[in-house]
């Protein structure tokens, strides 16, 4: 089972922040949390990942809270090309055994 | 930098016959390279995870003689399934982690959709 939480869908109007919430209250200390999106009927797309420190490039912003248990993705100005499948997962970094675990993610629309 | 491919991006077959689908990190070297399948609304699902030049690791419940996983060189993995049938219909996705660079980040392929008839 995945080990993080996403609501099923959000709607975004374009060019507004579009902030995706994500629960993981299971972490581990030595868990990233790492996000993915997916466009319909393609390959998934990294967008960000982060331990412990907020986290900005030039896609998103991550904002994980100080207990670790909740993040937040940030897209600063939707666009239509943002709508997609996004997937909050949380992972080893390395190592043999880590896997990534998919949830449903969030389905977001960003509408004109 | 970073690109992975997969060929073909569809394929409809008959049932009973067995299709190739290949896997290819264009720009790097991946020394481990994973095979997903998704069905229509749901989430990935790992089937296996190849390192280059040794056997698969296949999840529970995936038929390692069904869907047969070759990982010959660092830049290509192929995925064959094997007598398939309507229920084998899916979006099969490959990803990569590249090689000696200490980055653990998986990169995808655009996937491969399987019709079976």
């Amino acid at each position: 089972d995945a080990k993080t939480t996403q609501p099923p869908s959000m709607d975004c109007a374009e060019g507004r922040a579009a902030n995706l919430p994500c629960n993981h209250s299971t972490i581990s200390g030595n868990e990233y949390v790492y996000w993915y999106r997916q466009i319909h009927s393609q390959g998934p797309q990294y967008i960000i990942h982060g331990l412990k420190n907020n986290e900005t490039n030039e896609m998103a912003s991550l904002i994980i809270t100080e207990d670790r248990k909740s993040s937040t993705l940030i897209l600063p100005h939707a666009t239509l090309r943002d709508t997609a499948v996004y997937y909050c997962i949380v992972s080893l970094p390395r190592g043999n055994n880590r896997k990534l675990i998919w949830g449903l993610g969030t389905s977001l629309a960003v509408n004109p | 930098g970073a690109v992975v491919s997969q060929h073909p991006s569809w394929v409809i077959c008959k049932s009973g016959t067995s299709v190739k689908i290949e896997c290819r990190s264009l720009d790097f070297q991946a020394t481990t390279m994973f095979w997903y399948r998704q069905f229509p609304k749901q989430s990935l699902m790992l089937m296996a995870t190849s390192n280059e030049g040794s056997k698969a690791t296949y999840e529970q419940g995936v038929e390692k003689d069904k869907f047969l996983i070759n990982h010959a060189s660092l830049t290509l993995s192929t995925l064959t399934v094997t007598s398939a049938h309507p229920e084998d219909s899916s979006f099969y996705i490959c990803s990569a982690r590249e090689a000696g660079t200490g980055r653990y980040e998986q990169y995808f392929g655009p996937g491969t959709r399987l019709t079976v008839t």
